[in-house]
């Protein structure tokens, strides 16, 4: 089945702690993408790669970084957390960036 | 940078009614897409629909590009159809995606 998986699906931890997102898609897509959805502000896109080894940065990318070491793989890590970056997170792939986007199911994470 | 906006923000419909949500975009932009988010928090693309008009059952949507906006038309409406429908644009200047706020619909049965 087709799928962008993410994990963890939740996770509390406390200020500066770091931790790491996963993401993997199994479509062979070239484009991925970060996303942090919070209330009444929609998606914002933290970071892309439209491929390995290239990533951007997108709107809002202080606080985070990302690697893209193999097509399949676009972590997300978080190197000392704070309680802003509480939210829900996507990752999403598609084919290029000019076409459809497919998303994961999303992590809730909760900074103490 | 590009500005999305969406309206209405909230909506209530009975169902079997009909609906528009719009999204309008303050630059050009290379692609627009319409997800909806379900009452789960999952994530669907809806239409990739940088232009023109596209229909996929109950669902349509046509983007007029050199007047900036897009539409979104719900025909017979279904409880299944509450969730959130975002529109998202890339904009010409790079391979950014930038998300309206979305429109929150809910039907009533």
């Amino acid at each position: 089945e087709a799928q962008v998986t993410q994990n963890p699906r939740y996770l509390i931890t406390v200020t500066g702690k770091k931790l790491t997102v996963t993401c993997s898609q199994n479509m062979n897509h070239e484009y991925m993408s970060w996303y942090r959805q919070d209330p009444g502000l929609g998606l914002r896109q933290i970071y892309y790669s439209m491929n390995v080894e290239v990533t951007d940065k997108g709107d809002v990318p202080e606080g985070y970084k990302v690697s893209r070491k193999e097509k399949r793989n676009f972590p997300l890590i978080l190197e000392s957390p704070s309680p802003n970056q509480t939210s829900l997170y996507f990752c999403a792939s598609s084919l290029g960036p000019r076409e459809t986007q497919y998303f994961g199911p999303g992590t809730r994470l909760l900074v103490l | 940078g590009i500005q999305v906006e969406q309206s209405p923000p909230d909506l209530i419909l009975q169902e079997g009614a009909n609906s528009t949500l719009r999204c309008n975009f303050s630059d050009s932009v290379n692609n627009l897409q319409w997800f909806h988010q379900n009452p789960w928090g999952q994530l669907i693309n809806l239409f990739y629909i940088p232009s023109g008009t596209k229909q996929n059952g109950r669902l349509s949507a046509t983007t007029v590009a050199t007047e900036r906006y897009s539409l979104l038309y719900i025909s017979s409406s279904q409880t299944t159809d509450s969730g959130v429908y975002f529109c998202a644009v890339e904009s010409t200047g790079g391979f950014k995606t930038i998300f309206g706020a979305g429109t929150r619909l809910f039907v009533k049965a």
